[in-house]
């Protein structure tokens, strides 16, 4: 079946502009990370959709970063007046079910450039 | 709170050689899991191998084993008979039973050598 998949793959803006990144998970799976990695860094986790309870939001930066998930499937990661900083890859992930150990698939991520 | 360190920012093999990435880890966490992930140019994380820390064996998957070191705090990978599609950065990482996000390190940057 299909993995995850990222839109888009590449984004160019300009400080102070507001952007959208898109996640689509894999059907069936209840569990939605996002994750970004900053060059020469590893992965750092942003925030964790499961089923419909509420998110777990403790690794957003700054009030300018949220997400929403909705019909408990496509998630959206939007960064308000973007800063120079935000320049990263932007990588989601999604898992069958909370509990136990489930393997997280990682999509292809989104690299956005702040000009 | 978990902390990875991947001490090694760069690495490089033969082809055919073996090559051991080194990890070490803190966690409070009585239940945890540990992972190594492969990022090739295409960005896409792949799972390569993982292991329960209750589970004193150490996980193979074909040509990649880990040495878990419980005490120690250390979790190394080894990459048997290296082959060209292994060059790629490679993630150590650990979650907590129940606690869903990972926690990464820095990476090591893994060379083959024809």
């Amino acid at each position: 079946g299909a993995g995850v998949s990222q839109s888009p793959s590449n984004k160019v803006t300009e400080k102070g502009k507001d952007v959208e990144l898109r996640c689509d998970p894999i059907s069936g799976h209840t569990a939605l990370y996002w994750y970004r990695q900053s060059l020469g860094q590893g992965l750092e986790f942003l925030i964790y959709f499961q089923g419909n309870s509420a998110p777990d939001k403790s690794g957003l930066p700054s009030d300018r970063f949220s997400a929403e998930r909705t019909g408990g499937s496509v998630s959206t990661l939007t960064i308000q007046r973007t800063q120079q900083e935000d320049s990263a890859v932007y990588l989601c992930a999604s898992s069958r079910r909370r509990g136990s150990y489930n393997e997280q698939f990682f999509g292809p991520g989104t690299r956005l450039t702040v000009l | 709170a978990q902390t990875v360190t991947q001490s090694q920012p760069e690495m490089s093999v033969q082809e055919a050689e073996t090559v051991t990435l080194s990890c070490t880890y803190d966690t409070s966490e009585s239940d945890y899991y540990l992972f190594w992930y492969k990022q090739p140019p295409s960005r896409q994380m792949i799972l390569v191998i993982r292991q329960e820390a209750y589970k004193q064996q150490n996980a193979t998957e074909n040509r990649f084993s880990v040495n878990f070191q419980k005490a120690a705090k250390s979790f190394s990978l080894k990459i048997s008979d290296s082959q060209l599609g292994d060059a790629a950065m490679y993630f150590c990482a650990s979650g907590a039973f129940g606690n869903e996000k990972l926690t990464f390190g820095t990476g090591t940057r893994l060379t083959i050598i024809p």
